[in-house]
């Protein structure tokens, strides 16, 4: 069965650097998102993507954030400056037609 | 007006049993409604949806009952086993496609 797949699983950085979390959504699916979960909280949702733009955004995605999709499989989420508070597990999340969506199993980041 | 409320936070039930996990929304807009099972370390995985157009919905042990009036919908698993054990956590999304969770239900079920 096709699924959504992360990498790296964890990623560890010093707070100001930059990291960039990479996603390879299913082959057919058309809408991509980003989403976190701090740990032991919900999950939130970042930002979502279709058609090499972004369809939305929550306010937690600031100007640090960007997402690309730089070719026709990966998909991608950088921080450009990371803060302490953005330690979390990210979420992937592709959708064919725009109603079930399917996640990665995510990539946890640790700032310090 | 986005928030999805879950009750609650943490259950714990006897092998065999029912667990019923409760959520509230207040968006009129919103269209479909998702439970996600989540064991530790991984990502959500789509456990059963349901729409507005009916008011309830059965996959195997697990069913979505849904109130549209009272804007609330519940998941019930019947004969809840140990592998059941994982955070629930229903959400809610509308025109956008975007997803908004409630804040999850840690499931023990005990042998």
């Amino acid at each position: 069965e096709p699924e959504v797949t992360q990498t790296p699983s964890h990623q560890v950085t010093q707070m100001g650097q930059e990291v960039i979390l990479r996603c390879v959504p299913i082959s057919n699916h058309l809408y991509f998102y980003w989403y976190r979960q701090i740990l032991g909280q919900k999950v939130e949702f970042l930002v979502s993507f279709y058609n090499n733009e972004i369809s939305e955004k929550s306010e937690i995605f600031d100007d640090q954030f960007s997402v690309e999709r730089p070719d026709g499989s990966n998909f991608t989420l950088k921080i450009r400056s990371t803060k302490l508070e953005d330690s979390a597990m990210y979420f992937c999340a592709s959708t064919a037609m725009g109603d079930t969506q399917y996640f990665g199993p995510g990539t946890r980041l640790t700032v310090l | 007006q986005q928030q999805v409320k879950q009750s609650p936070q943490s259950l714990i039930v006897q092998k065999g049993g029912i667990s019923i996990i409760n959520c509230a929304y207040e968006n009129t807009a919103f269209d479909y409604f998702p439970w996600y099972q989540q064991f530790p370390g991984k990502g959500p995985a789509l456990l059963i949806a349901i729409r507005p157009d009916v008011s309830e919905k059965k996959e195997g042990r697990f069913t979505i009952s849904f109130n549209k009036s009272a804007k609330q919908f519940s998941l019930h698993i019947m004969d809840s086993q140990p592998g059941d054990s994982a955070t629930y956590f229903c959400a809610s999304s509308g025109a956008t496609n975007k997803l908004i969770f409630g804040t999850g239900t840690l499931l023990a079920v005990q042998p």
